[in-house]
């Protein structure tokens, strides 16, 4: 079966740990893409990245880092610098950069104590 | 920057009802997305329009992409429980990847049986 996994579902970490998170598809996509969801807000992109070894920042980057090494994996870090870093992540990706048609996963809860 | 309202907020409905949402922006689109999200999990692509006037059924849903491009509605008929969740919309102008796809805030949908 094809699609976008994330793992863990749900991350508990203390303020000030650095805390990475995994995204990975077997689509074939060329372009990843991680957003931010809050209670009542619409997703907010992070990073996003349309080909192998390379990576943009989206809107709300600060606080955050990324790299692009497979075709296959985009991790996002989550850095000690990030203000507020409780919140719904999701990772996605589409066929080529610029392809409005994105794929989801299923998210990570992330919580700072 | 850009931005999407979409209104209502949020809803609650008895089962069988028809819902109504809609979607404007203060700049225009040429590509209108209706994701939907179950609770905890990504959003799944419903309907994606690319044309002014353009009227798209997906089942018991239907969306249309406004004339102006400035606006994009989505209707549900019969609601089943299962239609719960938070309803997005997503516009994008250009299929390039210098134009993000930008996301509303969503309108959260309760079925009532």
């Amino acid at each position: 079966d094809g699609g976008i996994t994330q793992s863990p579902k749900y991350l508990f970490r203390k303020e000030g740990q650095n805390v990475t998170l995994s995204c990975e598809q077997n689509l074939n996509h060329d372009a990843m893409y991680w957003y931010r969801q809050d209670p009542g807000q619409g997703l907010r992109l992070i990073y996003y990245s349309q080909i192998v070894n390379d990576f943009q920042k989206g809107d709300i980057a600060e606080g955050y880092s990324v790299s692009r090494e497979k075709k296959e994996s985009f991790p996002l870090t989550v850095t000690s610098a990030q203000k507020n870093p409780t919140a719904f992540y999701l990772c996605a990706s589409s066929l080529i950069a610029g392809d409005n048609e994105q794929f989801f996963g299923p998210g990570t809860r992330l919580t700072v104590l | 920057g850009q931005q999407l309202n979409q209104s209502p907020q949020s809803m609650f409905i008895q089962e069988g009802e028809d819902v109504s949402m809609n979607c404007t922006s203060s700049s225009i689109f040429n590509t209108w997305l209706w994701y939907k999200q179950d609770p905890g999990e990504g959003p799944v692509l419903l309907i994606a329009l690319y044309k002014a006037g353009e009227l798209t059924s997906n089942g018991r849903l239907t969306a249309q992409f406004g004339i102006t491009r400035k606006d994009s509605f989505l209707n549900i008929s019969a609601s089943i429980p299962s239609d719960v969740g938070i309803y997005f919309c997503a516009g994008q102008l250009t299929k390039t990847s210098y134009d993000k796809v930008i996301f509303g805030p969503g309108t959260s949908l309760s079925v009532i049986p």
